[in-house]
């Protein structure tokens, strides 16, 4: 059964720090990951994707990264920014045969001013 | 243009009543999913839409939750006799053509049952 962790649970930061988020999940044959921020009370905002086989994505301050043989992935946001406090989740589609995404419970991110 | 809608933002009911949760997806997209997510938790799958047809159903906690897409559009989450333990904040997301592609989410719908 696939469970996907994500360490820290929160994290407090100046702002202009680079900081990385992890991710973690016990099977290795995943269709694809994808992280995600959610603010408080709305919906989640997709922020990148990255296929099977595809090793890393970048998106502006961010880049993520996946190693399927290990069961990771992080997140790395540069210079980071007020605006950036939110909460980062993780999400693992499992192989061939299942539509169902797997989330992790989240980094809660503050950036203080 | 227009991202996912969810009618409506807020539902409270009683234990043992039946409501219905609405999803208004991205106009075109053909993947559907509902997810419902629980304070502190990340979003939980419950089922999967491609076109009209539910791909993945197995997240669905019990036969008292039920959804349906009969267009291929508007999805509708039905669940019979709620108890309190259906509390929750039901979410949609549609994408392009399917889980290969970016989920777009709704705001959510929450749901209290006294």
């Amino acid at each position: 059964k696939q469970e996907v962790t994500q360490i820290p649970a929160a994290l407090s930061v100046p702002e202009g720090e680079n900081l990385v988020l992890n991710c973690s999940f016990t099977d290795s044959a995943i269709y694809n990951l994808q992280w995600f921020r959610q603010d408080p009370g709305k919906g989640l905002t997709s922020l990148l994707l990255i296929q099977s086989s595809q090793r890393e994505q970048t998106s502006g301050r961010l880049n993520a990264s996946l190693d399927k043989s290990s069961g990771r992935s992080t997140l790395y946001i540069a210079a980071s920014q007020p605006g950036d406090s939110a909460t980062y989740l993780c999400a693992v589609r499992g192989g061939s045969g299942t539509y169902k995404y797997i989330f992790g419970t989240g980094t809660r991110l503050k950036v203080l001013a | 243009g227009a991202g996912v809608s969810q009618t409506p933002s807020n539902k409270v009911t009683e234990k043992g009543k039946y409501v219905e949760l609405r999803c208004d997806p991205i106009s075109g997209h053909t993947a559907l999913y509902w997810y419902r997510q629980s304070l502190g938790q990340g979003p939980e799958f419950l089922i999967y839409f491609q076109g009209t047809g539910a791909a993945d159903d197995s997240g669905l906690p019990n036969d008292r939750f039920f959804a349906v897409r009969p267009e291929g559009s508007v999805s509708t989450l039905k669940i019979q006799r709620t108890e309190r333990g259906d509390s929750a904040v039901y979410l949609c997301a549609s994408s392009p053509q399917g889980p290969q592609d970016t989920q777009y989410f709704g705001p959510g719908t929450r749901l209290t049952v006294l």
